[in-house]
Formats: C-alpha cells, sequence, structure tokens
C-alpha cells in the first residue's frame, strides 16, 4: 500500500514563527502535492511538484514556499506564520495520470 | 479558469433510501475523481472517471460520467450508515495531473 506520512497530526506555532510541514511518501512518485481543507471550501492546492526541486504554485501559494530536494520528501514552509493560515494541511503524492494518495493530515493552530 | 461546483453540500438521508449527489465543472477535462473522507481522516480514491458514459460502480456507490454536460454523479442505493463520509469530487486542470477540488458533500446516514 502507498504510504503519505506527515510528520505532525497537530501543531500550535505562534504568529510571525517560521514553520515547516514535513511529508515523505514511499512509493517513488513523481508528483507530490500540498493543500489546505478548509469547511466549506474544500481542498485548494498551495504548491505542487513534479520532480526533485521542481515546483509550481497552485492557487494559494501567497505565504507559502516549498521545498523538494529528494523524490520522496516534499516540505511546505509557512515563511511567516499568521492567523488566517489556521487550517487542516494535506499532502498528497502520484505518478502520473494515477490517483493521488493522501497523508492523515497536519491540524496547524497559529495563536 | 476550471471551477467544479458540488451539491448538495451536506446530505442527511434515512438509511435503505436512494439519493444523488452532483459535481458540475465549468471546462473540458480528461479525468475526474470521487474522493471519501471519514472524519479526521484522509481521503481515500473511490472512481476515476475517464470518457463520457463512463459508469463505475461498488458496492452501494455508483459513479457516471457526462462530459458533454461536464457533469458527474455520485449514486447511493439503499444508504447505510457505514456510507456516512464527506465525499468530494475533483476534476484534472487541462492535460496536468493538478486537481481541483469541489467544495465536499457531507452525508450522514441515519437509521
Amino acid at each position: 500500500d502507498v504510504k503519505v506520512t506527515q510528520s505532525s497530526r497537530y501543531l500550535v506555532k505562534r504568529t510571525g514563527e517560521k514553520v515547516f510541514l514535513e511529508c515523505v511518501q514511499d512509493m517513488d512518485h513523481e508528483n507530490m502535492f500540498w493543500y489546505r481543507q478548509d469547511p466549506g471550501l474544500g481542498l485548494r492546492l498551495i504548491y505542487f511538484s513534479y520532480d526533485v526541486k521542481m515546483k509550481e504554485k497552485g492557487d494559494i501559494p501567497e505565504g507559502y514556499s516549498v521545498s523538494r530536494e529528494k523524490k520522496e520528501r516534499f516540505s511546505l514552509i509557512l515563511e511567516s506564520a499568521s492567523t488566517n493560515q489556521t487550517s487542516m494541511y494535506l499532502c498528497a503524492s502520484s505518478s502520473p495520470r494515477q490517483p493521488q494518495h493522501f497523508g492523515d493530515g497536519t491540524r496547524l493552530s497559529i495563536l | 479558469e476550471l471551477k467544479v461546483e458540488q451539491n448538495p453540500l451536506f446530505l442527511s438521508m434515512q438509511e435503505g433510501k436512494n439519493y444523488t449527489i452532483y459535481c458540475n465543472y465549468s471546462t473540458t477535462s480528461d479525468r475526474l475523481y470521487w474522493y471519501r473522507q471519514d472524519p479526521g481522516k484522509s481521503l481515500e480514491s473511490l472512481f476515476v472517471l475517464l470518457s463520457n458514459g463512463a459508469v463505475k460502480q461498488e458496492g452501494r456507490l455508483m459513479a457516471s460520467l457526462d462530459t458533454k454536460a461536464r457533469l458527474s454523479t455520485l449514486h447511493i442505493t439503499a444508504a447505510v450508515h457505514d456510507l456516512s463520509a464527506t465525499y468530494f469530487c475533483a476534476v484534472v486542470f487541462k492535460m496536468t495531473d493538478k486537481l481541483i477540488f469541489g467544495t465536499g458533500t457531507r452525508l450522514q446516514v441515519f437509521p
């Protein structure tokens, strides 16, 4: 089975902190994605990556950056956390033109 | 811009009843996915629909796709409590692996 592992299930940080969310997949997938999920808004794509060191902006990249130094790992970075970034963050991976497999999510609270 | 509209947002239904969830999208796409999310859990892929007239069935769930109408439906037959979850449709953006998600339908099945 595909395993997508997010480093934390719950995280509490303070406004202005730099926050790192980590995601690791074990199926050698080329594609990796970061979403945020908010009630009534569904999932919105923040960033995605089709290959190592490659990244593309999704629909809501403002206030975020990403890093993919190794194929299996995709990191989401909140440069200076703000309260409006309190949300559930989901990581996913896939092979080209195949269904995305999701991690369990990180519920991030910014105080 | 690709937009995906899903309705209803919330569905409360009695066990044994039938109902349909609708997913409309605004521009052509070559793939549509249905996902299920249980409370506090990750998203699980249910169906992928590739072509006009495609129909997929798994247990009490049946998904169909009409690419001309840009409409997919998820039909629930004789609902049972175990089907209680949030269901998302997601449409592929152009010829990429980028998904645009609907807002989700929260289904609650009661005795």
